[in-house]
C-alpha cells in the first residue's frame, strides 16, 4: 500500500458527462501529480500541485482541470467526455523536497461509453 | 528526440534467468532515478530509486546508473514468474517534474 488513495476506482458514463476523480496523498506529502495511461501506452503527465498551488502542466486537455484543496486532497474534473478519454487516471504524491520519491496510487479507471 | 527512451519489449525469459532491462536519456538535469514495475491495470509500484552513478543492490534487484552516458538499468536476478509485468523507468529533475520512460513488457516463464 503506497498510502495514496484513489476514488472511485471505477467509473462508467456517457460522452458529453462530467466527472470527478479525487486524491488524498500520502501523509505529509505536499505535491500531487497526475497522470493519464491509456490502453497499451505509457503514464502522460496532466498536470502537478504544491501546497495548492499548480507547478507544472502536462498534455492536459482545456477540458480537464484540476485543483489541490487546503487539506491536500486533490480532484481532477473531465468534462464534455469523449471516447478517447477512457483511460486509467493515477494519482501520485512527493514530498517535494529532499529525496522526493514519487509514490502513486491504484488509479481510477474511466470508461465513456 | 524523447526525454526517456526505454525498450519496449515485450521481453520473455525463463524462470530463474537474469533479466536485464534500460533506459537512456538526454537531460543532465536529470539527478535522481527511479525504477517502477506495474502489475496490469495496478498502480506503478516504486522499485529502486537513485540518485548517484553506480551500483545499488536491493535483494534479486540491482540498479546501475551511468551518468556520463545517461544510461540506466535494472537487473533482476533469478527470475520469477511472479516478476511478470511492465517495468517503468523514471527520473526527476531539480524542478521535481518527473520523466517517465514507456514501460518495458517483461514476461517469465515457469
Amino acid at each position: 500500500d503506497s498510502g495514496v488513495t484513489q476514488t472511485p476506482k471505477h467509473l462508467i458514463t456517457a460522452t458529453g458527462q462530467r466527472v470527478t476523480l479525487r486524491c488524498s496523498p500520502r501523509s505529509g506529502d505536499l505535491s500531487v501529480y497526475w497522470y493519464q495511461q491509456s490502453l497499451d501506452q505509457g503514464l502522460q503527465f496532466l498536470i502537478q500541485y504544491y501546497n495548492g498551488e499548480e507547478r507544472a502542466k502536462g498534455n492536459i486537455l482545456e477540458r480537464f482541470s484540476a485543483q489541490q484543496f487546503p487539506d491536500l486532497h486533490s480532484e481532477l474534473n473531465l468534462s464534455s467526455l469523449e471516447l478517447g478519454d477512457s483511460a486509467l487516471y493515477f494519482c501520485a504524491s512527493s514530498v517535494y523536497w529532499g529525496t522526493g520519491e514519487l509514490f502513486f496510487g491504484e488509479g481510477s479507471r474511466l470508461t465513456v461509453l | 528526440q524523447k526525454e526517456v527512451e526505454q525498450d519496449p519489449g515485450p521481453l520473455s525469459v525463463p524462470e530463474g534467468a537474469i533479466v536485464s532491462l534500460n533506459c537512456t536519456y538526454s537531460n543532465s538535469a536529470f539527478q535522481y532515478f527511479m525504477w517502477y514495475r506495474q502489475y496490469s491495470r495496478k498502480g506503478p509500484e516504486l522499485l529502486m530509486y537513485t540518485y548517484s552513478s553506480g551500483n545499488k543492490e536491493d535483494g534479486r534487484f540491482t540498479a546501475q546508473v551511468d551518468k556520463s552516458s545517461k544510461y540506466i538499468s535494472l537487473f533482476i536476478r533469478d527470475s520469477q514468474p511472479s516478476d511478470s509485468a511492465t517495468y517503468l523507468c523514471a527520473m526527476r529533475n531539480t524542478g521535481n517534474q518527473f520523466y517517465f520512460g514507456t514501460g518495458t513488457s517483461l514476461t517469465v516463464i515457469p
